[in-house]
């Protein structure tokens, strides 16, 4: 059974640090991974999804790179802002699911301070 | 298009009563997902649909939760009858074609609390 792990848990830093949050999956038979942000309260939305054959995605100030045979994968966030406060929740599509079936992990919420 | 929309936002029943939650998907989207998130447990899937039709059930944690999906425009989260470790946020996802390649698009969520 996939099991998809975040680290860490919660985080704080400053406005205008770069951060990486990062995720590690147990099963590397997977069709793609993707980067979610929850705010309190709100719904999911996916920032980046990175398919099994690439290494990474880039999406303005955020880069996320996928390792699948080693089972991990890096949201990098550069210069954060306070707006940028949310949970970040990383997911993984596997191979012998249908479609979209995603694993998610329990994420890492992170608090841009300024 | 208004995104996938979910009601209601907030549901407060007692233990035994029946529970309906509700979504519509995006317009154009032939994917539906129910997910549960809970503190202890995360973001689970409960069931999805395939153009209408319930393709994988096998997250749904007792035959007290029931899905249906009667058109492509909408569909229901039923529990009968509810218990307090039920209460939890459901939230309803849409995606087209549901493929490798599709993002899944969420809904505001119900916060679900049974006393």
């Amino acid at each position: 059974k996939q099991e998809v792990t975040q680290i860490p848990a919660a985080l704080s830093v400053p406005e205008g640090e770069n951060l990486v949050l990062n995720c590690s999956f147990t099963d590397s038979a997977i069709y793609n991974l993707q980067w979610f942000r929850q705010d309190p309260g709100k719904g999911l939305t996916s920032l980046l999804l990175i398919q099994s054959s690439q290494r990474e995605q880039t999406s303005g100030r955020l880069n996320a790179s996928l390792d699948k045979s080693s089972g991990r994968s890096t949201l990098y966030i550069a210069a954060s802002q306070p707006g940028d406060s949310a949970t970040y929740l990383c997911a993984v599509n596997e191979l012998t699911g249908g479609g979209n079936k995603l694993t998610f992990g329990t994420g890492t919420q992170l608090k841009v301070e300024l | 298009d208004a995104g996938v929309i979910q009601s209601p936002r907030h549901e407060v029943t007692e233990m035994g009563q029946e529970v309906t939650l509700r979504c519509k998907p995006i317009s154009g989207h032939d994917y539906l997902f129910w997910y549960r998130q809970t503190m202890m447990r995360g973001l689970e899937l409960l069931i999805y649909f395939n153009n209408n039709v319930p393709i994988d059930d096998s997250g749904m944690p007792e035959d007290r939760f029931s899905a249906k999906m009667p058109n492509a425009s909408f569909s229901t989260l039923k529990i009968q009858p509810s218990e307090p470790r039920d209460s939890a946020v459901y939230f309803c996802a849409s995606s087209y074609r549901g493929g490798a390649g599709e993002k899944l698009f969420f809904g505001s969520g119900t916060q679900l609390s049974v006393l």
